[in-house]
């Protein structure tokens, strides 16, 4: 079974400018997560989607952070203008249905540099 | 406030000898608790959950964890570490479908 998929692996860019990650979970999964890792820190949550809605996007800064499963597949989260304190790995997650007891897996991240 | 929090930083262990990773929790409700290890560059690899039922857990790579109510610990276990395990490794409640980690503790195990 292929895990979940997470394009580009590494991105470098300046503040200001624009990014885009794409995420293809597992297939059959039903819920789809982004987490942002800051170096010496566990993964924090920014959004969860169930099929192609949002269950919560409470911890997503919503003035530059963007996402959208338009067809309730693969994802896409951009920042737009970049800050330098979005340096951080950018985890893509999902699971086969939402709940507490779900196991969510992890695709291998995207490493965003902002200089 | 439901947090999860794993008190040692870094732990060192010899190969061949048991290892010990901690985490406490602090949730309202029952707990939802879950083991990931972190290899570098890579993302975080699922080992084991502990959602109801039996207290010890088993899960992959020989691993195991004992879940205590009463010390409100989630401790990570295995009997003989190997070289391999070292890593960086995350304990986790979930609330909702949001996992909330604990900081991580680095696992370096010697030959």
């Amino acid at each position: 079974e292929a895990g979940v998929a997470q394009s580009p692996r590494y991105k470098i860019i300046e503040k200001r400018q624009s990014v885009a990650f794409w995420c293809n979970p597992i297939s059959g999964h039903a819920t789809l997560y982004w987490y942002q890792q800051i170096l010496g820190q566990g993964p924090k949550l920014l959004i969860q989607f169930q099929n192609n809605g949002v269950v919560d996007d409470s911890q997503l800064p919503k003035d530059r952070f963007s996402a959208e499963r338009l067809k309730g597949v693969d994802s896409t989260l951009k920042i737009q203008p970049a800050k330098l304190e979005d340096s951080a790995v950018y985890l893509c997650a999902s699971s086969l249905e939402h709940g507490r007891e779900e196991t969510q897996y992890f695709g291998p991240g995207t490493r965003l540099l902002v200089l | 406030a439901q947090s999860v929090a794993q008190p040692e930083d870094q732990v060192n262990v010899a190969e061949g000898n048991p290892l010990t990773v901690k985490c406490t929790y602090s949730v309202s409700g029952n707990p939802y608790l879950f083991w990931y290890v972190q290899y570098p560059n890579r993302g975080l690899q699922f080992l084991l959950k502990y959602i109801t039922g039996d207290n010890l857990v088993k899960g992959s790579y020989g691993f195991e964890a004992e879940f205590n109510k009463s010390q409100t610990s989630f401790h990570l276990k295995k009997p003989s570490a190997l070289v391999s395990d070292s890593a960086l490794y995350f304990c986790a409640h979930n609330q909702g479908g949001k996992l909330i980690f604990g900081q991580g503790t680095e696992l370096s195990v010697k030959p």
